[in-house]
């Protein structure tokens, strides 16, 4: 089945710093990337949806210039926290939505998430 | 708007026990529905789903009916095993081309041998 494949899976950074997490599709085509984070027992919270070759669509009240997606091809996409702050520490999921035949199915893989440690 | 509300955890069961986790949902079309879990430290992973009314998902023993009537999606299971431990998290997709998916809050699971 579908994949995607998101590293790293843990990351401890200091204050100031900037972390890139990345999210691969494998064998499978994302026309879109969904990018959750997810807060100690709470549910997934949507920060932003990106489709390739154009610009992310961020949620009301997500920082674009501090949570920088990139989705440059149809199988890489990327976040950025920049200037990263202890009250980002969180565990962040993608999601990569696939496309079949042409027609988008609601074939939904999410990668493996990402802990984040600001320290 | 598009919308998914979920029985508060934590459920806490004896081995083979019965399971229901409730989740409502309310949406302006004809959603689809989703249940995902999640293990810890791990992302999510879709357990079933039904596209249209009176469908029923199943998978590993796991089921759940899409109730148009009464707008819900409820999860059972009719003998859960300690390995069933874990967050469960109902969700929709609302038919529209953005696409996104609607999670309900997360209900914990902790099954005991």
């Amino acid at each position: 089945g579908a994949v995607v494949s998101q590293h790293p899976s843990r990351v401890i950074c200091k204050s100031g710093t900037s972390v890139k997490i990345e999210c691969r599709s494998l064998d499978f085509q994302a026309t879109t990337m969904f990018w959750y984070r997810q807060f100690p027992k709470q549910s997934l919270m949507l920060m932003a949806t990106s489709n390739e070759g154009s610009k992310a669509t961020y949620e009301q009240g997500v920082e674009k210039d501090k949570f920088l997606i990139n989705h440059a091809s149809l199988t890489l996409s990327t976040l950025t926290v920049t200037s990263a702050h202890p009250e980002d520490s969180s565990f962040y999921i993608c999601s990569a939505k696939e496309r079949q035949g042409g027609r988008t199915n609601y074939g939904y893989t999410f990668g493996s998430g990402t802990r984040l440690t600001v320290v | 708007g598009d919308s998914v509300t979920q029985m508060e955890g934590p459920v806490t069961l004896s081995e083979e026990a019965f399971l229901t986790i409730n989740c409502t949902y309310t949406a302006t079309g004809y959603p689809s529905l989703f249940w995902y879990v999640q293990y810890p430290g791990e992302g999510l992973q879709l357990l079933l789903k039904a596209t249209k009314a009176d469908d029923k998902g199943s998978n590993k023993g796991f089921e759940a009916t899409y109730r148009k009537e009464t707008t819900s999606f409820h999860l059972e299971k009719g003998s859960v095993q300690v390995s069933d431990s874990a967050v469960y998290f109902c969700a929709l997709h609302g038919g529209s081309t953005l696409g996104r998916l609607y999670f309900g809050r997360g209900t914990q699971l902790t099954v005991w041998p």
